[in-house]
């Protein structure tokens, strides 16, 4: 099994509150991606990272914002939190030219 | 466009059963294919990952099988098991991108009855 984690794995918040979602490796991989993901329906990538310092906008458009100062750490920050942003957001690394990714257990946000 | 449609949308299935998912893509240029399980609440895990070159790949009780030609692949699951119950997915990537960017299915939810 990988070693992804993310923390929280759930989390229920109020509208307009300000919420950073963990995601940590401990493979020492260089890219890392967040993910979106509403029930039965297919994974979109929000956000990617080829390595420190490095971020950027993936396909589906997202208010969220990302940071890697580490390369084992890419946090995902909402600044004012609405209830479309509802949903589970996976966070994955991974290396190789098989471009294989590991994926985290997720974080279930609900916005009221 | 790069698509992948993944049939049937649900399957259940009784225990000890044989199960085949299919997936077609359109994905280009084709790097490789990979069947993801996620359990729910859960984040994906690689079940098989295949190459252009490659037909088939197990991993136990799964078989993945693969034409570059007509751009389909299949999952077979069998003697299926309660744990089996999960969605599954198939992802493509493509060559053209040092991203390694990932197409995602929808997944079959598979339920699998004692």
């Amino acid at each position: 099994e990988a070693d992804i984690y993310q923390t929280p794995r759930y989390l229920v918040i109020g509208t307009g509150k300000k919420i950073t979602l963990e995601c940590s490796q401990t493979m020492g991989h260089d890219k890392m991606y967040w993910y979106q993901q509403d029930p039965g329906m297919e994974l979109h990538l929000i956000h990617y990272s080829y390595g420190v310092n490095s971020t950027e906008k993936g396909d589906l458009s997202s208010e969220s914002t990302v940071s890697r100062i580490r390369t084992e750490h890419f946090p995902l920050t909402l600044e004012s939190a609405r209830p479309s942003h509802t949903s589970q957001y996976l966070c994955a690394s991974g290396e190789g030219r098989t471009y294989e990714q590991y994926f985290g257990p997720g974080t279930r946000l609900t916005v009221t | 466009k790069n698509q992948v449609e993944q049939s049937p949308q649900s399957l259940i299935i009784l225990e000890g059963k044989n199960c085949t998912l299919q997936c077609n893509y359109t994905v280009s240029p084709f790097s490789n294919l990979r069947w993801y399980k996620q359990d729910t609440g859960r984040g994906p895990v690689s079940l098989t990952i295949m190459t252009f070159s490659e037909n088939t790949k197990s991993n136990g009780r799964y078989t993945a099988t693969l034409d570059a030609d007509t751009k389909q692949s299949s999952l077979h699951i069998t003697a299926s098991q309660l744990s089996d119950s999960a969605s599954y997915i198939c992802v493509v990537s493509d060559r053209g991108s040092t991203l390694g960017r990932l197409y995602f299915g929808r997944g079959t939810q598979l339920t699998v009855w004692p």
